[in-house]
């Protein structure tokens, strides 16, 4: 079973607010990803990492930032959320050397009023 | 550049029903090709995963055969249930190890 963890489920915030979305996993993964999906849209990678100090942009330009400071937090921050944001924010960590089988959180709702 | 494309829902079938979802890519090399499923109110999950040409994944009933010859790697099982309802995600991971997802497909199976 997989064991990571995304919090809030739902957030509702005001534009202008700096927000923070948590994610945690307990395996020990060093591969870790950020993952944002449109209801009917593919997904778009946002972020990665393969490690701790290690960051990379994904696919999608995205004016969120992440951290790796632990091998098991990989937090994903927005500065100034905007409406444009409004959207599901999905992390995922993988086991293997290749990442072939990701395990995803269960993603966070995020809608900027 | 490396991308998927699935067949486009909603989908909706009656049980016992034969499911079949498209897909196809197109990538450079010879990239790893998933199926990942999401049941409501659930993370993604794998289902299924073929690493070469000609593999087979398999896995819950559900099938799918990575043909290299037609860039597709399309989903089918013989005979769903209710219990299948979900999102399923056509998925390839190239040589850089990060994974690009198509859109989606939407299945409703009806009592």
């Amino acid at each position: 079973e997989a064991d990571i963890y995304q919090t809030p489920r739902y957030l509702v915030i005001g534009t202008g607010k700096k927000i923070t979305l948590e994610c945690s996993q307990t395996m020990g993964h060093d591969k870790m990803y950020w993952y944002q999906q449109d209801p009917g849209m593919e997904l778009h990678l946002i972020h990665y990492s393969y490690g701790v100090n290690s960051t990379e942009k994904g696919d999608l330009s995205s004016e969120s930032t992440v951290s790796r400071i632990r091998t098991e937090h990989f937090p994903l921050t927005l500065e100034s959320a905007r409406p444009s944001h409004t959207s599901q924010y999905l992390c995922a960590s993988s086991e293997s050397y290749r990442g072939e089988k990701l395990f995803f959180g269960s993603g966070t709702q995020l809608s900027v009023l | 550049g490396n991308s998927v494309t699935q067949m486009e829902g909603p989908v909706t079938l009656s049980e016992e029903a034969f499911l079949t979802i498209n897909c196809t890519y197109t990538a450079t090399g010879y990239p790893s090709l998933f199926w990942y499923v999401q049941y409501p109110g659930e993370g993604l999950q794998l289902l299924l995963k073929a690493t070469k040409a000609d593999d087979k994944g398999s896995n819950k009933g559900f099938e799918a055969t990575y043909r290299k010859e037609t860039t597709s790697f399309h989903l089918e099982k013989g005979s769903v249930q209710v219990s299948d309802s979900a999102v399923y995600f056509c998925a390839l991971m190239p040589n850089d190890y990060k994974l690009s997802f198509g859109a989606g497909t939407t299945v409703t199976v009806r009592a």
